[in-house]
């Protein structure tokens, strides 16, 4: 079945690690976008790639970093530099840039 | 923020019942798409509408679309206990390669 696989599911970390969070699809599609979710509120980007070995700042870029080395693989890594990382993340892709979103289940990471 | 804003924040109808939730946006905009999240799930796509159209429907979902007052609604027919979710809209900015979320609806649905 074609789709977004985030893993893991949950993860805890202890502060001042590094974690690195997994999103592959399998749908060919270009744009791939990494969304941070709090309790209660709506997402905030965190940072999309349009296209392979090519990567942009979202809204909430600080404390985070990412790669696109392959089409179908956008993995995001919490830094220890971010101060609040326990939150709910969500990895989306479209096959165009105006074209709907389809999401990962989500990644909950908690830190201890 | 270019965010678009859902209102009501929360939204507490009985089966049977229609349900109704607005967006509001602040600038130009490509599209606005609608999805629904399921606790600690996901979102799920519902219906995009383009810029152009004033109007769509898809099931028992109906989505208006007013751009000179910058503002959306997606109306729930004959609501189910299963429709319980959150509501979300995600404006495409003119402009910009990527999609603004709004806080969203949470939507209860008694059976």
């Amino acid at each position: 079945d074609g789709g977004i696989t985030q893993s893991p599911k949950y993860l805890f970390r202890k502060e001042g690690q590094n974690v690195t969070l997994s999103c592959e699809q399998n749908l060919n599609h270009d744009a791939m976008y990494w969304y941070r979710q709090d309790p209660g509120q709506g997402l905030r980007l965190i940072y999309y790639s349009q296209i392979v070995n090519d990567f942009q700042k979202g809204d909430i870029a600080e404390g985070y970093s990412v790669s696109r080395e392959k089409k179908e693989s956008f993995p995001l890594t919490v830094t220890s530099a971010q101060k609040n990382p326990t939150a709910f993340y969500l990895c989306a892709s479209s096959i165009s840039r105006t074209g709907e979103l389809f999401f990962g289940e989500g990644s909950r990471l908690t830190v201890l | 923020s270019q965010q678009g804003e859902e209102d009501p924040q929360a939204l507490s109808i009985q089966e049977g019942e229609n349900a109704t939730m607005n967006c509001s946006y602040k600038t130009s905009i490509n599209n606005l798409q609608w999805y629904r999240q399921n606790s600690g799930r996901g979102l799920v796509h519902l219906i995009l509408i383009r810029s152009n159209e004033r109007e769509k429907h898809s099931g028992r979902l109906r989505v208006t679309l007013d751009t000179s007052k910058k503002s959306s609604s997606l109306l729930i027919t004959a609501s189910r206990a299963a429709d319980t979710a959150s509501y979300f809209c995600a404006t495409d900015v003119y402009n910009f390669n990527k999609f603004y979320f709004g806080s969203g609806t949470k939507l209860n649905v008694k059976p």
